[in-house]
């Protein structure tokens, strides 16, 4: 399956801890890499592999991986991490295409 | 810095051709691939397509074989997304990246987004 399912949207409060979850076929072979996307802008890479982060972004964001899940996880979520975040990994074709979840909507309250 | 330029908005008529560039600066051009990664309004992102820009060799999404073709041009560090017999449904913005795909598969950088509306 060359799917990624993600919960379209998810609501935290303010300082508390969230995780998003990715689940595919594909994340048993491949790590996912996640992006944040504010509206009008491009998205932005903030987990990549086992669980890196670009410079320049806080270290309240990590990644893990279970079998066919994968999550991130903001520890004390900012107003400023309300987006729309993607998980995306590499599928299990011949070809090893790209292949986007759905995204997931985060409301910080 | 790495910085991936993209070329300006679009209008085009169902059944027309669009080409996006996307000029790279900041890091050796035919280090990575670059993808293209489209989003309609209101709608996910969705992968089309990549190209080695060390070799030229291209991996198209099913949904865009036949109608999408990618290239580059080593000289000026610039890739190119050239879409097909365009339908309304193709309006979207459309984003090159650089593609590690040497290392973990991620999207490390991302140019700025060109909108292309289809519409008669």
């Amino acid at each position: 399956s060359s799917e990624l399912t993600q919960d379209p949207a998810v609501s935290v409060a303010l300082g508390q801890t969230v995780r998003i979850t990715c689940q595919g076929d594909s994340l048993r072979n491949y790590y996912a890499s996640w992006y944040q996307q504010k509206p009008g802008q491009a998205p932005v890479l903030v987990i990549y592999g086992e669980n890196n982060r670009p410079s320049g972004i806080p270290d309240r964001f990590s990644g893990s991986s279970s079998g066919n899940t994968a999550s991130l996880t903001i520890t004390g979520a900012q107003a400023e991490d309300e987006a729309d975040y993607y998980c995306h990994s590499r599928d299990s074709s011949p070809n090893h295409h790209s292949v986007f979840g759905g995204g997931t909507k985060l409301t910080v309250l | 810095q790495v910085q991936l330029v993209q070329s300006g908005a679009e209008v085009k008529k169902p059944g027309a051709s669009v080409k996006v560039s996307c000029r790279a600066s900041g890091y050796s051009f035919t280090s990575h691939d670059i993808s293209w990664v489209r989003q309609a309004p209101g709608q996910g992102l969705e992968w089309m397509g990549r190209i080695s820009a060390y070799n030229g060799h291209t991996n198209y999404a099913q949904e865009f074989q036949g109608r999408v073709t990618m290239t580059t041009d080593t000289s000026t560090s610039t890739a190119f997304m050239e879409l097909r017999s365009l339908r309304s449904d193709d309006t979207a913005v459309y984003f090159c990246t650089r593609d590690d795909s040497s290392g973990w598969y991620e999207f490390d950088y991302w140019g700025q987004g060109t909108l292309v509306t289809v519409s008669s």
